[in-house]
Formats: structure tokens, C-alpha cells, sequence
């Protein structure tokens, strides 16, 4: 049961770098989800698919970018990584845009220097 | 996105003991539910426990259980007979009005021996 599948694990990029985080879900889950995490910040959401097709912002949607490609993938793009964005990023899904818990990823820890 | 407080970042418990994490939420929706995650230091986002606001009962998962109280919107995790596995982070979340889950900036708990 692999779940939701994020890659990669760990990244280093340099300042005004582009990079793509993949993320893959194997429950046939509708919505999909970008969310970062900063230390005594929680988890912020970036973008949010509530269905194929659809895609919204979050709360700290600026300098990122997201395909839904299909029902399963969720990527999120930095175009011009800058080092605010150096964060434990995680992609999680749900069942429903309404209900249920949200699955996670096992996190991808991007540094930008 | 809702607000949601985790005023306690970090606590310290004895093995075997009961410990409660606080979390109070900011909404005017007149239905919501609660969710509680766990992480460990190796990253992943565990779900624990999840509450409606209509649940009569309060929700127990094993050694979880979730001490709602609506009156003054708050939403408590409760640990008995703590382990030392249970020492991560804890994150208690809700939805907001269109469904995504905020997260609060998580309380640290650690289990001494």
C-alpha cells in the first residue's frame, strides 16, 4: 500500500532555480493537496485540487505553481526558488473535498541557498 | 482559513502518566468536526482522531480520546498511559469554510522514562 508517494525526499536548489515536486496517490482520492511546513508555523496550505481538473489557491499560494495531471498526480513547481521557500513541503489527499482525513506524503525537504 | 490555537508548544510527561494537549478554534459555522495528527521525529503526518460537533459522544481511539467542549471552543487531546512512542508533535486541525483543513502550530510532547 504505497499511499501518497512524494518525490524528491530531499532537495538543494540555489536562488532563482526552478524545480518540480511530484506527488502520486494510489486510493483513487479526489481532492489533492500542497501543504508547507515551518517550524512554530504548522502547515500551510500552497494549492489545493478538489477534483480533477480543478485547481485553487491556499493560504501562501505566491511563487508556487501546480499541475493536477490526473486523478493520481499533484505536482507543485517553484519557478524561481528563493530562499523563503526552504521548507518541509507535504502533498496529502482525501477522499472527498468534504470529508474524511487527509493522507500525507512523507514530506520533501527543500533548502534553497 | 480558521483559526486554530495550540497554546502549549511543548510538554513534558512521565511514562504511564495522562497528558492533555489544548487546542481552541475560531469558527461561526454551526457544523465542523476536529482532527488530531501526530509526528514523530521521523516526519510523517499520522492521523489520530477526528470529531463532528454533532458527535454526542466524545471520540476515543484507543488511548485518544477527544475532549470536545463547545461552549468554549475547544477541541483537547487526551493521552492516557503515555509511551515513550508517543513523544512528536501534535497538530489539531478543522475545516474551514470550503473544506481544507487549517492546521494549528502543533504542541511537542515528550515522554520521559
Amino acid at each position: 500500500n504505497a499511499g501518497v508517494t512524494q518525490t524528491p525526499k530531499f532537495q538543494v536548489l540555489k536562488t532563482g532555480q526552478s524545480m518540480t515536486l511530484q506527488c502520486a496517490q494510489d486510493m483513487n482520492h479526489n481532492s489533492m493537496y500542497w501543504y508547507r511546513q515551518d517550524p512554530g508555523m504548522g502547515l500551510r496550505l500552497i494549492y489545493y485540487s478538489a477534483s480533477e481538473g480543478t485547481t485553487d489557491k491556499g493560504e501562501v499560494p505566491n511563487g508556487y505553481n501546480v499541475s493536477r495531471l490526473n486523478k493520481r498526480e499533484f505536482s507543485l513547481r517553484l519557478e524561481s526558488a528563493a530562499p523563503s521557500q526552504t521548507s518541509v513541503y507535504f502533498c496529502a489527499s482525501r477522499l472527498y473535498l468534504e470529508a474524511g482525513e487527509l493522507f500525507f506524503g512523507e514530506g520533501s525537504r527543500l533548502t534553497v541557498l | 482559513a480558521q483559526k486554530i490555537t495550540q497554546t502549549q508548544p511543548g510538554m513534558f510527561v512521565q511514562e504511564k502518566e495522562a497528558v492533555t494537549l489544548d487546542c481552541t478554534y475560531d469558527t461561526s459555522d454551526q457544523s465542523y468536526g476536529l482532527f488530531w495528527y501526530k509526528q514523530p521525529s521521523s516526519g510523517e503526518m499520522i492521523f489520530l482522531i477526528y470529531q463532528g460537533s454533532y458527535d454526542e459522544q466524545n471520540a476515543t481511539e484507543g488511548r485518544y480520546s477527544l475532549n470536545f467542549q463547545k461552549a468554549r471552543k475547544s477541541a483537547n487531546l487526551v493521552i492516557s498511559a503515555s509511551q515513550l512512542g508517543d513523544s512528536a508533535m501534535y497538530f489539531c486541525a478543522m475545516p474551514d469554510n470550503d473544506y481544507k483543513l487549517s492546521f494549528g502550530a502543533g504542541t511537542t510532547v515528550t515522554v520521559r522514562a
